[in-house]
This record gives structure tokens, sequence and C-alpha cells, in this order.
């Protein structure tokens, strides 16, 4: 049974919609993460968050707003959406600073 | 601030070779690293990491990396290579107070040939 549910798998967007993409983590993880990664940049860090409180926020647009409703959600909703938006967002988890687990993560394309 | 550097982005090997990806990085205090494989398609699976203690660190599907402080350096390494070790290896750094955030290398696309 997959640990890290991401959902939806795919996602296609119209400019300047709104989506929120879902991640739940079943491993007892203390804190959880964005990371996004596309074909013009490497892996990158946007959130952690830690027993449901931002921890660290690299992320500059506002657009960009992390949801955590349950100590083993966070979801990422994202406002007027752009083309250069479209990258896969993968969640990540952790327990006390362990090493980090990666969901399976969710392909967002903007048109 | 803190880097992680792949200098090869791609590096193909024949079955049965020794094989060693490079991973450099900069940080101004002892850092976390760790090595991740991502197959196509899939997500990153973790590796192996370096915390402290002994340089040579042993991971899954028999790879192992060893940390130079000497030179920054954290290459994985594994003998020999098999055609399923065909993937993108990603080297990452984490640092002290961070956080917990992950710098990724660019990676590097791993081709194992028959």
């Amino acid at each position: 049974d997959p640990k890290i549910i991401q959902k939806p798998k795919y996602l296609v967007a119209v400019t300047g919609s709104e989506k929120i993409l879902i991640c739940e983590q079943y491993l007892g993880h203390n804190a959880m993460y964005w990371y996004r990664q596309s074909a013009k940049k490497p892996l990158e860090f946007m959130f952690s968050y830690s027993y449901q409180k931002l921890m660290d926020n690299q992320t500059a647009s506002s657009r960009f707003q992390p949801q955590s409703s349950k100590k083993n959600h966070l979801d990422l909703q994202i406002t007027a959406l752009k083309p250069d938006d479209s990258a896969t967002y993968f969640c990540a988890s952790s327990y006390r600073g362990r090493e980090q687990y990666f969901g399976p993560g969710t392909r967002l394309t903007v048109l | 601030a803190q880097s992680v550097d792949q200098p090869d982005a791609h590096v193909t090997l024949y079955e049965g070779a020794s094989l060693e990806l490079r991973c450099s990085y900069s940080y101004s205090a002892a850092p976390y690293l760790f090595w991740y494989v991502q197959y196509p398609g899939q997500s990153l699976q973790f590796l192996l990491k370096y915390i402290t203690g002994d340089a040579v660190v042993k991971g899954t599907k028999g790879f192992e990396a060893e940390f130079r402080k000497s030179n920054s350096s954290f290459n994985l390494k594994k003998s020999p290579a098999h055609w399923s070790d065909s993937a993108k290896y990603f080297c990452a750094l984490e640092g002290w107070g961070g956080a917990d955030r992950l710098t990724f290398g660019k990676g590097t696309q791993l081709i194992i040939q028959p």
C-alpha cells in the first residue's frame, strides 16, 4: 500500500485558474514538505511543515499556499496559475529530521 | 548559502563496470548528505545518507558513497553495475538548522548498456 498519497496524479489547468494538490502520508511522520521539479529547473524546495506548523518557505510567490488540516495532510493551493507553474509537484515526509520519503507526484500542466 | 554540484549530466557505462557518480557541495558547516534515485516516470527513492562517523556509507540496492571533507565531495559508487541501475541520480544536502530543507543537484542520468 502506498504510504504517501498524492492526488491527482495528473492535472491540466487553464491560465488564471486555481487548483489544490492533495498530499496524505501514512508513515507517522511529523514533518511534511513540498518540492517542485520542472524541465527548466532542478528539484526545488518549496515549503516544510512540522507538527502542522510552517517551518520554512522558499517560494517567493504568495500564489502558493500550503494548507495542513490534519497532521498527516499537507495540501498545496495554487492560485492564478501560469504556464510557468507547469511542473511535477512532489510531497515528502520525514520523522524527526531523518531522511525524507517522497510521494509519487502530481504532474501539473497549465495551458 | 548552500549548493550541490553534479558535474556530469550523463554517464554511460557497460554492465559489469564500476560506476562512480560525482557530487560536490558547498556549505559553511558540516552537512547532511543524501543520494536519491529516480526511475523514469517515478518518484525519488532514498538510497543512502551521511550524517557523521564513517566516511563510507552503505545504502540500498548495493550502493555506497564516500564522504571526503577535504574536497567537499560525496561520490556514489557501485560495482558491478547492472542494467537495472539505469536511472537519474540526485545528490542532496541538508544544512544545519535549515528545517530539513533539501538542496538538490541537477542530477546525473546513468545509462548502463548490456
